[in-house]
C-alpha cells in the first residue's frame, strides 16, 4: 500500500477482554514502531521492531501488553485482560534506515 | 533522560498574525529534531526535520544548542495551519530510533 496501514480504525471492548491491534507498514520498511496516544499524555513510545526483532521494548506500560512481527512485515499489538487506562489512541509507524517516520491513522481503543 | 517541552497547550492568532510554536529539549547526546503535524481528521504527519534546514508551508524552525530550543514559526499564519503541533527528538547517531515527544500545541487560526 501507499502508506501505513492500521485495523481496526475502531475498537470498543469490555474491561477483561483481550485485543489484538494490526499493523502493515510501508512496504520495504525494515523498522516498525508502536506509540499510544492518550488525553493528558500526549504520544508515549511502545515497542520498536528491526525486521522481526524487538530491540526496544521499554515503553510496554504492562506484562499485558505484547507485540510481534512476522515476516519483516505485519505486526500485532496484542494487550490481554483490557483496562480501563488502556484507552487511547495506539498508532503505528514504519521507517528505512536513518529516514523519518511515517504513521497511520491510528486504531481508537475504548475500553467500557 | 531525554524529554520534549512544549509550555503551550493552546495557541490562538488570528490570520495573517505571526505565529512562534515553542519547543524546548533535553539530551545528553546529539539529538535530531523534528515537527509533526496533525490535521484535523488526518494522521500524523512530517512537518520539518532540522538537518533539512528547509521552509515547509511557509513554517522555519532552527535548532538552537545553547537554548536547547527548536521553536516553529511562520511570519503570517493562515487558517489552514490549524492542527495539533508535536515537537519530537530523537538520537541522531542511530539509523533507526525511537521518538520522543512532546505533549503538543494546538493551534488556532482564526479569521
Amino acid at each position: 500500500g501507499a502508506g501505513v496501514s492500521q485495523s481496526p480504525s475502531n475498537k470498543v471492548t469490555e474491561k477483561g477482554k483481550d485485543v489484538e491491534l494490526r499493523c502493515d507498514p510501508i512496504s520495504g520498511h525494515t523498522a516498525l514502531y508502536w506509540y499510544r496516544q492518550s488525553l493528558g499524555q500526549g504520544l508515549e513510545f511502545l515497542i520498536y521492531f528491526q525486521g522481526n526483532s524487538a530491540p526496544d521494548k521499554s515503553g510496554l506500560p504492562s506484562d499485558r501488553f505484547s507485540a510481534e512481527r512476522t515476516g519483516g512485515s505485519v505486526s500485532t499489538l496484542t494487550i490481554q485482560r483490557t483496562q480501563q487506562e488502556d484507552s487511547a489512541v495506539y498508532l503505528c509507524a514504519s521507517s528505512l534506515a536513518g529516514q523519518p517516520q511515517h504513521f497511520g491513522d491510528g486504531t481508537r481503543l475504548s475500553i467500557l | 533522560a531525554q524529554r520534549v517541552t512544549q509550555p503551550e497547550k493552546l495557541l490562538s492568532v488570528f490570520k495573517g498574525a505571526p505565529v512562534e510554536l515553542k519547543c524546548n529539549y533535553s539530551y545528553s547526546g546529539s539529538p535530531e529534531l523534528f515537527w509533526y503535524v496533525q490535521y484535523s481528521r488526518q494522521r500524523l504527519q512530517l512537518l520539518l526535520r532540522h538537518i533539512s534546514r528547509e521552509s515547509i508551508k511557509g513554517f522555519t524552525a532552527d535548532l538552537n544548542k545553547g537554548e536547547t530550543s527548536f521553536h516553529l514559526k511562520k511570519p503570517f499564519a493562515q487558517e489552514e495551519d490549524s492542527a495539533m503541533y508535536y515537537c519530537a527528538l530523537t538520537n541522531s547517531n542511530s539509523g533507526y530510533s525511537t521518538l520522543t515527544f512532546g505533549k503538543g500545541t494546538m493551534l488556532l487560526v482564526s479569521p
